[in-house]
């Protein structure tokens, strides 16, 4: 069965840093999902990638999914006490067709 | 628009006791999911239904029963609440099961 992986399992950034989260598939990846959730609440989608290569990018956040597809980094760019959260990835590869989840990496920003 | 709706936010349940999870979209997807999440588990799939009247097993689905009368409302059963339930469950649907799912907020069950 598909597994992901996240590195790192959290993080400790200062104010204005820039940070990258990765997320290894053990299998070619057909549909990849970023999701962000903060402590307590539910998870928010920011970004699906599906194409070999392909990046996408809101706000400051950039995600890119390479070229072997098997692979996804999430790129944050002078990040803010507001994109604290745990970041998660998610891909199509359950055996009902739904979503695996890796267990996601935790992002503190100090300010 | 809502989005999806779950209640109770939170619930502390005695061992034995029936509780029921209860979920809502306005957005008319036809695909919804329950998944637990679990710390240094993640998010484990419980049961998941493609469209009205249809419901599947999912990754983790002993101990749980789900029902889809109808597009919107997707509840989660516990028949016989045990202290490995104890988790945040989480409800999330899609317009079907190739697209991206969108979550509810979560509701925090500690079984005693």
């Amino acid at each position: 069965s598909q597994e992901l992986e996240q590195s790192p399992q959290s993080l400790i950034v200062q104010e204005g840093k820039n940070l990258t989260i990765n997320c290894t598939s053990s299998k070619t990846l057909y549909g990849l999902y970023w999701y962000k959730q903060k402590y307590g609440e539910g998870l928010i989608f920011l970004m699906m990638l599906q194409k070999g290569g392909e990046e996408k990018s809101h706000e400051k956040i950039t995600a890119k999914l390479d070229e072997k597809k098997q692979q996804s980094s999430l790129h944050i760019t002078a990040s803010q006490p507001s994109h604290a959260g745990i970041y998660l990835c998610g891909a199509e590869g359950g055996s009902q067709g739904n979503l695996i989840f890796g267990k996601g990496t935790k992002l503190s920003v100090k300010p | 628009i809502a989005g999806i709706t779950q209640a109770p936010t939170s619930q502390i349940l005695a061992a034995g006791r029936r509780m029921t999870l209860r979920c809502t979209q306005d957005m008319r997807h036809n695909a919804m999911y329950w998944y637990r999440q679990d710390l240094g588990l993640g998010l484990r799939l419980i049961h998941y239904s493609n469209t009205a009247g249809t419901t599947g097993k999912g990754e983790v689905p002993d101990g749980y029963s789900v029902s889809r009368a109808n597009t919107d409302d997707f509840p989660l059963t516990l028949a016989s609440a045990v202290p490995s339930q104890t988790s945040v469950y989480f409800c999330a649907s899609s317009a079907s099961i190739e697209y991206t799912q969108y979550f509810g907020p979560g509701t925090r069950l500690t079984v005693l």
